[in-house]
């Protein structure tokens, strides 16, 4: 059974520019969180999106967006980048019908903006 | 709500020694709890979790954490570090698993 699949792995960005980020949860799982790591913060949610509707959200700017799709697939939008967007960002998926108590994390896509 | 604080953000321990991490929780409801661990330039790989059955939690390779209600603790031990146990842990709470509270990491250095 394949895992969380996150592409890409790396991207470059330059400030002021926007990026996607796709994210394929395991078969089946219908929910798709997302968290940012860095350094400095180290890992903060995002988002969550269940069944295509956003049903949670963390606090971040809404240059942050995101949606997922009737495949469960999800991307990650971030407008106008700013260089403190560096960061880890991963994606996780999570299967309700077994009780929603485990999540499974994709590689992460690392983003770096100059 | 719902919080984690790990202390030590670096522990450092000889090869075949004890280990353990320590984290403390707060959450208004029963919480389910996780350890994760995370090398380098990956993501994030569960080590073990707490969903309110056995308060002592055996994992993947050997660790193992214990459940302790009134401390509000999920301390995480292996008996004898090995050398690729180097790697950031990072304890972790949730309500549900689709909103995760991380700790702010522990990064385990094992001394040969």
């Amino acid at each position: 059974k394949a895992g969380v699949t996150q592409t890409p792995r790396y991207l470059i960005k330059t400030r002021g520019q926007q990026v996607t980020l796709s994210c394929s949860p395991i078969s089946g799982h219908r929910s798709v969180s997302w968290y940012q790591q860095t350094p400095g913060q180290g890992l903060q949610f995002l988002f969550e999106y269940f069944s295509e509707t956003q049903r949670n959200k963390g606090n971040f700017p809404g240059r942050f967006s995101g949606r997922q799709f009737s495949n469960s697939r999800s991307e990650m939008n971030v407008s106008t980048l700013e260089l403190g967007d560096s960061a880890l960002y991963l994606c996780a998926s999570a299967n309700p019908r077994q009780g929603d108590t485990e999540a499974f994390f994709g590689q992460g896509t690392r983003l770096t903006v100059v | 709500a719902q919080s984690v604080t790990q202390l030590g953000s670096h522990v450092s321990v000889s090869e075949g020694a004890l280990v353990l991490l320590r984290c403390n929780y707060s959450s208004s409801v029963p919480p389910y709890l996780f350890w994760y661990v995370q090398y380098p330039n990956q993501g994030l790989q569960l080590l073990l979790k707490y969903t309110s059955a056995a308060t002592l939690v055996k994992g993947i390779n050997g660790f193992e954490a214990e459940f302790k209600k009134s401390e509000t603790s999920f301390h995480l031990t292996k008996p004898s570090a090995h050398m690729s146990d180097a790697a950031e842990y990072f304890c972790a709470v949730t309500a549900r698993a689709s909103k995760i509270i991380f700790g702010s990491g522990t990064r385990l250095s094992i001394r040969p």
